[in-house]
């Protein structure tokens, strides 16, 4: 049972163009989202965050929506670069602060 | 650089056998955190640790145990593992436990054979 979940396990996108990547979740009770960037060898890194309270938040190319109704949450990048392509995790905290992690989507960017 | 190390990078070990992976961290963090990452499939929360008392067990079986020495390392102990137990093993630390930003190691690739 996902509590999080990547419906995409890959995206191909232009290079220029916006690469939006989705991600859905089932627990009403998580106040609070991420999502990591993963390349090959490396472990995830923090990319950008989003309080429940918040239905936005936005740091130069990167912007999280989150649609609490709907428990929808997506990351927009615009314009895409070649140094996107890799794998996005969107992860979810409730009140006892442990991640729940989606299986991720494979991001391409294609020049 | 993500001030979080593991090591080794790579290990394949048979069923049998008996080996520990290694994680560190230079970044002062309180916590700590064991992930397993299979292809297509979430990350796996195993273990928490916060100062050194483990904190969270996810019903990860007993071959994989645990070790908290000091508040900059982590180890995982493996023991008669299972082929199914192949996958990416990845450390995190935290300021706290209950700090959402986790900082990763680049993680073992282990495979069981």
């Amino acid at each position: 049972d996902q509590q999080v979940k990547q419906n995409s396990p890959s995206l191909s996108v232009q290079e220029g163009r916006i690469s939006i990547l989705n991600c859905d979740y089932t627990n009403s009770m998580f106040d609070y989202f991420l999502w990591y960037k993963k390349y090959p060898a490396e472990g995830p890194t923090f990319l950008i965050s989003i309080s429940s309270i918040k239905d936005k938040n936005e740091d130069g190319r990167f912007t999280v929506f989150l649609n609490k109704s709907a428990k929808h949450l997506s990351l927009h990048i615009v314009p895409s670069q070649p140094g996107d392509s890799a794998v996005y995790f969107c992860a979810a905290s409730d009140s006892n602060y442990q991640l729940i992690w989606g299986a991720g989507t494979k991001l391409i960017i294609k020049p | 650089e993500t001030g979080v190390t593991q090591t080794p990078r790579h290990l394949v070990m048979g069923m049998t056998n008996k080996k520990s992976l290694k994680c560190e961290q230079h970044l002062g963090h309180n916590a700590m955190y064991w992930y397993k990452q299979s292809a297509k499939k979430p990350l796996e929360l195993m273990f928490v640790y916060s100062l050194e008392e483990r904190v969270e067990n996810n019903s990860v079986p007993s071959r994989f145990s645990p070790e908290c020495p000091n508040s900059s390392h982590l180890f995982l102990h493996l023991h008669t593992l299972q082929p199914e137990d192949s996958a990416l093993y990845l450390c995190a630390s935290s300021q706290e436990q209950g700090s959402d930003t986790q900082y990763f190691g680049p993680g073992t690739r282990l495979t069981v054979l």
